[in-house]
This record gives structure tokens, sequence and C-alpha cells, in this order.
């Protein structure tokens, strides 16, 4: 495979399960992200992690949990999420240093019943 | 800090007709500047670039964009629309140190009328 990719693509959970979101990227960065898109809202920074270390987290509330375990590899552990958290979750990687250009995975579309 | 102001969250041309999609940005550094586009339920593809060297850069699909630094302006251009351009497009502006983290703006979602 190639690029950024993310499972699952789609996801319904309810208000008291817990899941996880996964990104993979194949592409030698060393920087990953997830980033939160809401309908008619602006793209959402939610953590960065450069070297597998968390270096931004813009307040996200906590039942957003990320793990960076290698380089290559992003979590999004979601758990006790609230109806409002429904959106699609983008993961994307970059090469700290270069340019600053993301490269982005499909997205994982979350629906919080 | 940087800023992006995309003019127009929806833009609708004729099929054939020119696409003109607008960015302004605000940056206190020289810019690397770029455009993305979303297909529905698809997360953002490069659509094209600015870093250094030619200000008229040529992306994917057609598109193009010119860097215009005496007006902050980095408008995206195509000059005929095809039914698959519809889409959402967003322009995004970084610091040329390369550490800065990407800044979008809000998007244009742009129709294509038959």
């Amino acid at each position: 495979e190639t690029g950024v990719t993310q499972t699952p693509r789609h996801l319904v959970m309810g208000m008291t399960n817990k899941k996880s979101l996964k990104c993979e990227q194949h592409l030698g960065h060393n920087a990953m992200y997830w980033y939160k898109q809401s309908a008619k809202k602006p793209l959402e920074l939610m953590f960065v992690y450069s070297l597998e270390e968390r270096v931004e987290n813009n307040s996200v509330p906590s039942r957003f949990s990320p793990e960076c375990p290698n380089s290559s590899h992003l979590f999004l552990h979601l758990h006790t999420l609230q109806p409002e958290d429904s959106a699609l979750y983008l993961c994307a990687s970059s090469q700290e240093g270069g340019t600053g250009e993301l490269f982005f995975g499909e997205g994982s579309r979350l629906t919080v019943l | 800090a940087q800023s992006v102001t995309q003019l127009g969250s929806h833009v609708s041309v004729s099929e054939g007709a020119l696409v003109l999609l607008r960015c302004n940005y605000s940056s206190s550094v020289p810019p690397y500047l770029f455009w993305y586009v979303q297909y529905p339920n698809q997360g953002l593809q490069l659509l094209l670039k600015y870093t250094t060297g030619a200000t008229l850069v040529k992306g994917i699909n057609g598109f193009e964009a010119e860097f215009k630094k005496s007006e902050t302006s980095f408008h995206l251009t195509k000059p005929s629309a095809h039914m698959s351009d519809a889409a959402e497009y967003f322009c995004a502006v970084s610091a040329n140190f390369g550490n800065e983290k990407l800044t979008f703006g809000t998007g244009t979602r742009l129709t294509i009328i038959p």
C-alpha cells in the first residue's frame, strides 16, 4: 500500500462504547496528525506527533486519546463520546523540516448515536 | 502567525466556463502556499503548491495558481470547468522555515452547472 491509510472508513458507536481509529503512513514521514472535520466548520487540528512524541494538543476533550507507537502508526482511541463528536476524522503525515505539505488519508467517518 | 481567507464559501460555474477560486493569505515571513481538493467522503488531496521559484504553479487536473506577493494572493484557476471538478477546495499556508503547521482556509465548495 502507498500513502496514508485509515481504518475503519465508517464507524457507528454508542455513547458508552470504546473504539479506536487507526492510521498508517507508508511515506517515511516523521510527523503525524489527527484533524477533525465537521460540517460547516474549518478543519480542526487535534493532535500532532513529531518523532513519536506528542508536540501539540489543541485542548481536545479527554474522551479522545491519541497513541503513536512508532513513526508509521497513529491511533485515536475513543470513549464515552457525545453526538457532537460525529465528524470525519482525518489522519495526515508530513516530513518535519520540509515545506509543511500534508499527506492525508481518506478519513474515518464517525457517527455517535 | 499566518492566516488564510477564502472569499466565497460556495462558487457555481457552468461546465466549460472559467473556474476562479480566491485565496488571500497573511504571513509574517515568505510563505509556502497550497491548494487541496476534497471530493465527497474522501480526504484532502494536494492540487498544487508554491514554495519558491516560478510564481505560476501548475497542478493536477488542469488547475493552476499564481502567487502574487504584492496582492498577498494565491488564486486558483482552471480555464474550462468539468463536471468532475465539483468538490471542496482548501487553500493553506505555512511558514517557509518548514516547522510551522499548515493553516487552512474555511474552504470553497465548487458546483458545476451542466
